[in-house]
């Protein structure tokens, strides 16, 4: 069965501080994709990132980064320097594509984030 | 560029009533189509897909039901509504083919009284 783990279920940081987000799945397939989504209080799921099983290199986006690791089944989200308008729920979430499925997310519970000024 | 509808945003129902919520999806052709419940304290539940007209799985048992009956429109409904029915209800697309991510909705919060 597949399953994504976010243990983090809350984190508070004060601006500026560097902060890191774990996300651990399970999966018996070889071929599989991994997302993070940025959820506002607006509710909006905000899409951040995808990656394939395929794609094990690490990837930087302006003050976010990820860090994919199948060895350990993780990847995980580090945002750089918080700001204010970081917090908010993060959801990692799995995928396969069967028939067109690819939009069958399995998503973690979420970590809240909060960035105090 | 594609953009995705959903409405209302917010809604309050007695238990019993029925419900409908609508979603569209503009700017492409042929998407999948996604209904997802995130219910109070909880993550996001997969509640049924769809990658064509009148073509609907369903991924939990409940108390809801869901129809395409256009290309682009995908509704959920229910005939009499449960307390346990309250969450916020989103819709998301992908394209057709190929391998990306999902696009959502902005959600209808939705309270059974």
């Amino acid at each position: 069965a597949q399953k994504v783990t976010q243990a983090q279920t809350e984190i508070s940081v004060v601006e500026k501080e560097d902060v890191t987000l774990d996300c651990v799945y399970e999966t018996r397939d070889t071929t599989y994709y991994l997302f993070w989504y940025k959820q506002p209080p607006s509710g909006e799921l905000v899409f951040l990132i995808r990656r394939n099983s395929f794609d094990e290199q690490n990837e930087i986006s302006g003050r976010y980064s990820w860090n994919f690791q199948k060895s350990t089944s993780s990847f995980n989200f580090t945002i750089t320097a918080s700001q204010v308008v970081d917090s908010a729920v993060y959801f990692c979430a799995l995928s396969m594509n069967y028939g067109g499925s690819q939009g069958n997310l399995i998503f973690g519970k979420g970590t809240k984030l909060s960035v105090k000024p | 560029s594609q953009t995705i509808h959903q409405w209302p945003a917010t809604l309050v129902q007695p238990v019993g009533s029925p419900l409908s919520l609508e979603c569209t999806v503009e700017g492409t052709s042929n998407p999948n189509l996604y209904w997802y419940r995130q219910a109070a304290g909880r993550g996001l539940q997969l509640l049924f897909y769809s990658v064509g007209i009148g073509q609907i799985s369903s991924e939990v048992p409940q108390n809801l039901s869901a129809s395409r009956p256009q290309d682009r429109q995908f509704i959920l409904s229910s005939k009499k509504l449960l307390l346990s029915d309250s969450g916020f209800y989103l819709c998301a697309w992908t394209p057709g083919q190929g391998i990306t991510e999902a696009f959502f909705g902005q959600g209808t919060r939705l309270t059974v009284v």
